[in-house]
């Protein structure tokens, strides 16, 4: 079964400092994987996905996301975090061959303090 | 780039009465949208895939008969939460896949900016 996990309910750093998002997969065959990001009381924004080429990938608003093959990880992150990066994120796998079903993880809360 | 509208984004309600939420793609054809529900501070739980056409596929769990969906055309569904109760207050969150898929450089899924539902 295709599964994600965040294993942070809620992250905190300081405007300015980097910021990490932690995200784990268990996925059979090759990992899609995604990032989107939930601001209060609205639907998710796409921030980045991989599946394949480079372990980097870069993505919306200054994010970026390393895959890691060997830790299974795809941790969300950016160099010098916002106060308006304050949002829930969300680690996401597809279910199956549908590209429109997912599987997400429980959600990291980030607040940015300045 | 694929929008998503949903209608209402807000809509309180008294206990045994029916919601409809509409969720439309505005730019693009949706042979098929999700529903997902998400309860405070928790993650978003897939629902049902709608499907232009025909019936909708409910995942484990879900009560068709309590959370009827409808998706007569190309770029509308909805989601009619019958004789509701307190404890189907939530946030409703429709997508829908704008065709192009994993490889290419778009976005793959869209979501609508959701509908909170109270139910009193």
């Amino acid at each position: 079964a295709q599964s994600v996990a965040q294993p942070e309910d809620q992250v905190n750093v300081a405007e300015g400092n980097p910021l990490t998002v932690k995200c784990t997969y268990s996925v059979s065959g090759n990992p899609y994987l995604f990032w989107y990001v939930q601001y209060p009381n609205r639907g998710l924004q796409f921030l980045l996905k991989y599946i394949t080429g480079d372990n980097l990938v870069k993505g919306s608003y200054g994010f970026e996301a390393e895959f890691n093959k060997s830790q299974t990880s795809f941790h969300l992150k950016k160099p010098s975090a916002l106060v308006s990066d304050s949002a829930l994120y969300f680690c996401a796998v597809p279910l199956g061959d549908s590209w429109g079903k997912f599987q997400f993880g429980a959600g990291t809360q980030v607040v940015v303090t300045p | 780039g694929a929008v998503v509208s949903q209608h209402p984004s807000r809509v309180i309600c008294k206990s045994g009465t029916s919601v409809k939420i509409e969720c439309r793609s505005l730019d693009f054809q949706a042979t098929t949208m999700f529903w997902y529900r998400q309860f405070p501070k928790q993650s978003l739980m897939l629902m049902a895939t709608s499907n232009e056409g025909s019936k909708a596929t409910y995942e484990q769990g879900v009560e068709k008969d309590k959370f009827l969906i409808n998706h007569a055309s190309l770029t509308l569904s909805t989601l009619t939460v019958t004789s509701a109760h307190p404890e189907d207050s939530s946030f409703y969150i429709c997508s829908a896949n704008s065709g192009q898929g994993p490889l290419s450089g778009a976005n793959v899924l869209t979501f609508g900016a959701g509908s909170r539902l109270t139910v009193l």
